[in-house]
C-alpha cells in the first residue's frame, strides 16, 4: 500500500522551460515532504523540502507547493537545464520516535536540448 | 559534502554465499540507514540505528542482519544469500541532532547485488 505515490515514471521537458514534477500522499498525517534527485549509480542526494504547514518553499530554480487539501505536492525546476536529468523522489515524514522516511517510486526527468 | 562510501559497488555472487556489504561515514553521524530499491520503485528501508549498539528493524521484511559497533561502521550482513536478494542496498547517514527534514539523510553510491 503505497504512502506517497508518483504517478508519472518519466517526464521529458525542453531545456530552458519548465520541468513540473508531481506526488501525491495518503497520509495527512505527514509533517514534512522532501524531494531528492539520483543520478545513475550514484546515491539519492537530498534537494528541498516543505513544511506540512506551509504551502510553498522556494530555493533557487527549485519550488516546492504543497496542497494539503488535495494531498498532492510539486516541484517545479524554472529553467531546466541538462545537469536536471536525473530521477527524482518524493519523499515523505512522519516525526515520531523513529522518524522515518517514506519514498515514492521517483519520476526520471529528460531535459532535452 | 556528504562522505559515506559503500563497498563493493558491484556483487554478483552465487546463491548460498555469505555476504557483508559495508557502509562507513567520517561525518560522526549518529544515525545511519540501509536501504533496497529495485529499479524503478520504491527506496525500502530494511534496516536503521541510532547509535553504537542500537539497531532496528525497517518497514520491509528482511533477511539481513545489521550491526553497529563503531559509530562510522554499518556493515550489513546476508547470511545464505538467494537469488530473490538481487537488488541496490544504500546506506545512508544522518545528523541525529536534527530532523530528517533539515538533517537530510546522506546517501552512499549504493552496492549492486546480483546473486545467481
Amino acid at each position: 500500500d503505497q504512502q506517497v505515490k508518483q504517478n508519472s515514471p518519466s517526464l521529458s521537458v525542453q531545456e530552458g522551460r519548465i520541468s513540473i514534477l508531481n506526488c501525491d500522499y495518503t497520509n495527512s498525517m505527514f509533517d514534512y515532504f522532501l524531494w531528492y534527485k539520483k543520478y545513475p549509480a550514484e546515491g539519492p542526494t537530498f534537494l528541498i523540502s516543505i513544511s506540512s504547514i506551509k504551502d510553498k518553499n522556494e530555493d533557487g530554480r527549485f519550488t516546492v507547493f504543497l496542497n494539503k487539501s488535495a494531498k498532492h505536492l510539486s516541484l517545479h525546476i524554472v529553467p531546466s537545464q541538462p545537469g536536471d536529468s536525473a530521477v527524482y523522489f518524493c519523499a515523505a515524514l512522519l516525526m515520531n520516535r523513529d522518524d522515518k522516511i517514506i519514498f515514492g517510486k521517483g519520476t526520471r526527468l529528460h531535459i532535452l536540448p | 559534502e556528504a562522505d559515506i562510501y559503500q563497498t563493493p559497488r558491484y556483487l554478483v555472487i552465487g546463491t548460498g554465499k555469505k555476504i557483508t556489504l559495508e557502509c562507513s561515514q567520517t561525518m560522526g553521524h549518529d544515525k545511519m540507514y540501509w536501504y533496497q530499491q529495485d529499479p524503478g520503485m520504491e527506496l525500502h528501508l530494511i534496516h536503521y540505528s541510532y547509535g553504537v549498539n542500537s539497531t532496528e528493524k525497517g518497514d520491509l521484511s528482511s533477511e539481513s542482519t545489521v550491526s553497529r559497533i563503531r559509530t562510522e561502521h554499518f556493515p550489513l550482513t546476508l547470511e545464505s544469500a538467494r537469488p530473490s536478494h538481487t537488488s541496490q542496498y544504500l546506506c545512508a547517514s544522518s545528523d541525529g541532532r536534527g530532523r530528517p527534514y533539515n538533517s537530510p539523510l546522506h546517501f552512499g553510491n549504493g552496492t549492486r547485488l546480483t546473486v545467481t
